[in-house]
């Protein structure tokens, strides 16, 4: 099956500095990803869709300026939680689509989980 | 718009009982259905899915029915194991605008106890 990996797994930064979470489809090509926040024991938040060589598209309430995404390869998404502040820490999920199959399956990452002191 | 509503947890049960979550979607046309299982700090697993009306999805002994006519998706498995703990999230493909975009539910906790 389709393997989306993450990295880090896990982060924990100052306030005020800048992170930057990596998503990678391992064996397909994802012209199209996506990221979300989940905050303890609640449902997945979609936070924006990447698409490969465009700008991303963001979700109504998140900033693009503070959640930078860039989707420079079929493989590679980004993204960077910019000027960090404590109420960014969440865990980040990212998912890609694999383009092979026609149901718009959506295959996830395992997480990264950002701490921000 | 789409949605999509789970029963709430957590669900508590002993090992080798049968395992119902029900989950039923609001939904333009008809759209894929997926359930997706989340064991603790880790990222989404795709469970089953199934893509039309009477299909049914299965997967390491679970198994889900697309019904049309009373909008469900239940996942059920037959024996539990103590190894199945997890949140599970039931969702769909937003079928307006053709985004792709998934809509979940808000998640069930299953708790398997020996």
């Amino acid at each position: 099956g389709a393997v989306v990996s993450q990295h880090p797994s896990w982060v924990i930064c100052k306030s005020g500095t800048s992170v930057k979470i990596e998503c990678r489809s391992l064996d397909f090509q994802a012209t199209t990803m996506f990221w979300y926040r989940q905050f303890p024991k609640q449902s997945l938040m979609l936070m924006a869709t990447s698409n490969e060589g465009s700008k991303a598209t963001y979700e109504q309430g998140v900033e693009k300026d503070k959640f930078l995404i860039n989707h420079a390869s079929l493989t590679l998404s980004t993204l960077t939680v910019t000027s960090a502040h404590p109420e960014d820490s969440s865990f980040y999920i990212c998912s890609a689509r694999d383009p092979r199959d026609y149901t718009d399956t959506q295959y996830f990452g395992p997480g990264t989980r950002l701490t921000v002191l | 718009g789409d949605s999509v509503t789970q029963m709430e947890g957590p669900v508590t049960l002993s090992e080798e009982a049968f395992l119902t979550i029900n989950c039923t979607y609001t939904a333009t046309g008809y759209p894929s259905l997926f359930w997706y299982v989340q064991y603790p700090g880790e990222g989404l697993q795709l469970l089953l899915k199934a893509t039309k009306a009477d299909d049914k999805g299965s997967n390491k002994g679970f198994e889900a029915t697309y019904r049309k006519e009373t909008t469900s998706f239940h996942l059920e498995k037959g024996s539990v194991q103590v190894s199945d703990s997890a949140v599970y999230f039931c969702a769909l493909i937003d079928g307006s605008g053709n985004t792709g975009k998934l809509i979940f539910g808000q998640g069930t906790t299953l708790q398997v106890k020996p």
